[in-house]
């Protein structure tokens, strides 16, 4: 099976940063996902990490650490469309099934 | 318009009665999955779909069943309905592995409610 952790809830100040951490175990990955989730809204695909370091695009980077097992979204310059949840998924070498966390709640004030 | 389309968006019904939720894509995707998602236990996945002829059971496919109807198109059933299967309900699709990243694209959801 795979347990993936992440924080139930953060709250930041608008134009900060915010730092979402994501532990995981698995046999056999495959890559690891972060999605956007606005209440009552579909998630939507923010950032994908197969190879260990950072991927940025624009506010948002991502970090992977596989022998750590860890992995981080960065949220930089937050502003307040960036309230929402923030999901971290896994997906193992067989097939393309993701496993997702619980989920981070983000609370952007102003 | 939406690649991913879900119908209804939102039903409530009674326990014992049969639902279909309805999912269509218009990305060409093979692939499509349902997850089922609740409050602090994130997406959890019900049954998915590599092809017409491939259907497979996720981590909690006790109390349901699909139907792969074609390409675009994928159904979840709830053949008799019961409180604890009150959530929101997704359906996505993805590119074959080796295509892209792999990523999951979401339909709007279905939130069902069983009284």
């Amino acid at each position: 099976g795979q347990n993936i952790d992440q924080p139930t809830e953060m709250t930041a100040t608008e134009g900060a940063i915010v730092q979402i951490n994501c532990t995981y175990q698995t046999s056999g990955f495959n890559g690891l996902f972060w999605y956007q989730q606005h209440a009552g809204e579909a998630p939507t695909f923010l950032s994908y990490n197969v190879l260990d370091g950072l991927e940025e695009k624009g506010r948002f980077s991502s970090f992977l650490s596989r022998s750590k097992g860890y992995s981080y979204l960065l949220l930089k310059e937050l502003q307040m469309k960036d309230s929402a949840s923030y999901l971290c998924a896994v997906r193992k070498a067989a097939g393309n099934k993701l496993t997702f966390g619980g989920g981070t709640r983000v609370l952007v004030k102003p | 318009d939406a690649d991913v389309t879900q119908t209804p968006r939102n039903r409530i019904t009674k326990t014992g009665k049969r639902i279909m939720l309805e999912c269509s894509q218009t990305k060409g995707h093979d692939r499509m999955y349902w997850y089922r998602q609740d409050p602090g236990l994130g997406l959890r996945l019900i049954y998915y779909s590599f092809d017409v002829k491939d259907i497979n059971k996720g981590e909690i496919s006790d109390g349901y069943s699909v139907s792969r109807q074609a390409q675009a198109k994928f159904s979840l059933s709830l053949e008799s309905a019961i409180p604890n299967q009150t959530a929101l309900y997704f359906c996505a699709t993805s590119d074959r592995q080796g295509l892209g990243t792999g990523e999951l694209f979401f339909g709007e959801g279905s939130r069902l409610t069983v009284l």
